[in-house]
């Protein structure tokens, strides 16, 4: 159980386009999803907070207007990089949480590697 | 703010030999978790701690939540091959949306 999918995987574009990342909970509620930003060989940097049906709560740094989320459910979650450009590339990882003991803990997807040229 | 300092930030070892790593932190936490990361892969869940003292096994893997809840470890028995990757251990606050603060992850490495 607990399981968090994550689309795309990878993708490449060029810069000044826009793209969305989907995190979906495949077997229950996300009452609460996450969504990172990792760098290589480093630990997993906390972009924002989502819960379904209300806006996200931004970390220190981190522009709301570039970083779009919509949590438009409890199983999805959307990130969408406006306006990327190359500085932008990175690991993005979401992880999602329910109110169970077994979807409590946060449970992560498997990430998307953007690469924008 | 919240910090938890992880180590070992690397290990080299070899195939079979047993593993410790720990996290501490100047915060007192509520729930501590160990992830593990492969490349290019988001971190799973190895264990959940909730309960200060508490001592928790999955398979070849036991962790530990701190009497003083500032601190957790994790060991793992017996290395094999695909225990390579990174570690994190993170920290929570409390319950509810509470977001989680990661340790700076242990890479593990072992020779067969």
């Amino acid at each position: 159980g607990a399981v968090v999918s994550q689309h795309p995987s990878w993708v490449i574009c060029k810069s000044g386009t826009s793209v969305k990342i989907e995190c979906r909970s495949l077997d229950f509620q996300a009452t609460t999803m996450f969504w990172y930003r990792q760098f290589p060989k480093q630990s997993l940097m906390l972009m924002a907070t989502s819960n379904e049906g209300s806006k996200a709560t931004y970390e220190q740094g981190v522009e709301k207007d570039k970083f779009l989320i919509n949590h438009a459910s409890l199983t999805l979650s959307t990130l969408t990089v406006t306006s990327a450009h190359p500085e932008d590339s990175s690991f993005y990882i979401c992880s999602a949480r329910g109110d169970s003991p077994s979807n409590q803990p946060q449970h992560f997807g498997d990430g998307t590697r953007l690469s924008i040229l | 703010g919240q910090q938890l300092n992880q180590s070992p930030q690397s290990m080299f070892i070899q195939e079979g030999e047993d593993v410790s790593m720990n996290c501490t932190s100047s915060s007192i936490f509520n729930t501590w978790l160990w992830y593990k990361q492969d490349p290019g892969e988001g971190p799973v869940l190895l264990i959940a701690l909730y309960k200060a003292g508490e001592l928790t096994s999955n398979g070849r893997l036991t962790a530990q939540f701190g009497i003083t809840r500032k601190d957790s470890f994790l060991n793992i028995s017996a290395s094999i091959p695909s225990d390579v990757g990174i570690y994190f251990c993170a920290g929570q606050l409390g319950w509810g949306a509470q977001k989680l603060v990661f340790g700076q992850g242990t890479r593990l490495t072992i020779n067969p």
